[in-house]
């Protein structure tokens, strides 16, 4: 069974104090592994998804990076405009049963920025 | 529109009552998707659909759950004798689907339900 643990839980930080959150994941084969953000209230914002081990993405004050085995979401200076939860999700190839397509999300870390 | 709509986007009730939420995906988009959130936890999935017929039901809890996708656009989801445990927010999904190598999966805002 997929399993994804993301740590912290909570994170907070003060503006411009650069931090990174952790996903570690057990899946049979990695089809993509996804980050989202998401608001109170709302739905998850989709933001990067890695495909390979020493993959990385970046976007604005956001670095993605993937290993074999976890994730890492880099924050560098981050604003107080970045407070949300984030959340990482894995899909799976399955060889016999169930989509590919489906996420498995892990339990999100809420970040917050205090200015 | 530009993005997922659904509605409701709250939606309380009694216990025993049926409900249906229902799923806007974006235009183009073949496959669609519903996750049930609850509070303090990552969406856990439930259906998938491509086009018209639901390629994986393998998370949907029990048999008073039910989703349609009749003309492999709007989709309804569907839940008989509600129970309070059924209280969470259910997110809908869509993306352009497996033939177009693009797997990132766009969300709506969600329905939040309340089992009274």
């Amino acid at each position: 069974e997929d399993q994804v643990t993301q740590s912290p839980e909570a994170l907070r930080l003060q503006e411009g104090e650069s931090s990174s959150l952790n996903c570690s994941y057990t899946v049979s084969g990695l089809r993509g592994l996804f980050w989202y953000r998401q608001d109170p209230g709302k739905g998850p914002e989709f933001l990067f998804t890695l495909y390979s081990a020493g993959e990385e993405k970046e976007k604005e004050r956001l670095k993605a990076t993937l290993t074999k085995k976890e994730s890492f979401l880099h924050i560098t200076a981050p604003k107080p405009e970045d407070s949300a939860t984030y959340l990482c999700a894995v899909q799976a190839w399955r060889y016999s049963g169930g989509s590919n397509y489906k996420l498995t999300f892990g339990k999100g870390t809420l970040l917050t920025v205090n200015p | 529109g530009a993005g997922v709509s659904q509605t409701p986007s709250n939606k309380v009730t009694e216990k025993g009552k049926y409900v249906e939420l229902r799923c806007d995906p974006i235009s183009g988009h073949t496959a669609l998707y519903w996750y049930r959130q609850s509070l303090g936890q990552g969406p856990e999935f439930l259906i998938y659909f491509q086009g018209t017929g639901a390629a994986d039901d393998s998370g949907l809890p029990n048999d008073r759950f039910f989703a349609v996708r009749p003309e492999g656009s709007v989709s309804t989801l569907k839940i008989q004798r509600t129970e309070r445990g059924d209280s969470a927010v259910y997110l809908c999904a869509s993306s352009l689907g497996p033939t177009s190598g693009q797997e990132t999966q766009y969300f709506g805002p969600g329905t939040r339900l309340l089992v009274l």
